[in-house]
């Protein structure tokens, strides 16, 4: 299976500041049709996960734009280019590529 | 607006059997493909299995792989996870979504096995 590892595993950002989260993957991620299936997910407390970004940088709908991926092949980041009190969570990343589908142990965002 | 709500969840010994069933609405149902994806303090985040539109495709996760069977109805617009054989290690919360986890999830329905 592709193990997904994120670091930091818990970050502490003061309001208003950027904060940035990696992923790495142990394979590539470009798929044999060309697309890379990596996402990244937001889970606030007490909620179900949702997702944020799929396919390496593409924002889902609702999702502020303060939030950015990038990254390609096998490294990946979340950037968060100011941090709200509403962010505050667990931020997973996620392969689709390859099966089984595999998530990163998820890093904890929290205000300073 | 689009519901995903899960229900058959509970507590269950080892060995033991439970069918997990997921509502939908706000979305053509019989178009997308559709998972159930698993939560849990050890494991994490996992991705349990999937199912094709028609039902004709089907993939799991190997851990569950002859023990879990996922079906459809799409008169009911409805996803079941028939679990048996459950074990310790199968406690987590199960989440219903669409095949590319789509937003949003649904809230999710507690599994425990203990004796």
């Amino acid at each position: 299976d592709v193990v997904m590892s994120q670091s930091p595993l818990s970050l502490a950002v003061t309001l208003g500041q950027p904060a940035s989260i990696s992923c790495r993957s142990s394979q590539s991620l470009v798929h044999s049709d060309g697309s890379t299936y990596f996402n990244w997910f937001q889970q606030r407390p007490g909620q179900s996960p949702r997702r944020l970004i799929y396919k390496v940088s593409n924002r889902d709908s609702g999702v502020p734009d303060r939030f950015s991926g990038s990254g390609s092949g096998t490294d990946f980041t979340l950037k968060i280019s100011r941090v709200e009190a509403e962010d505050v969570g667990v931020y997973y990343c996620m392969q689709g590529t390859h099966w089984p589908r595999t998530f990163g142990q998820g890093t904890k965002v929290e205000i300073k | 607006e689009v519901q995903l709500v899960e229900s058959g969840g509970g507590l269950v010994q080892p060995g033991g059997s439970l069918r997990l069933s997921c509502a939908v609405s706000g979305f053509t149902f019989r178009t997308y493909w559709m998972s159930w994806l698993r939560q849990s303090p050890g494991k994490g985040l996992e991705w349990v299995a999937n199912i094709k539109q028609d039902g004709t495709e089907k993939n799991y996760l190997d851990s569950v792989k002859g023990r879990f069977t996922i079906s459809r109805d799409n008169a009911k617009s409805s996803l079941y996870l028939q679990m048996d054989s459950l074990r310790v290690e199968d406690t987590a919360i199960y989440y219903c979504a669409r095949d590319a986890l789509t937003p949003p999830w649904g809230q999710g329905t507690l599994v425990t096995v203990s004796s």
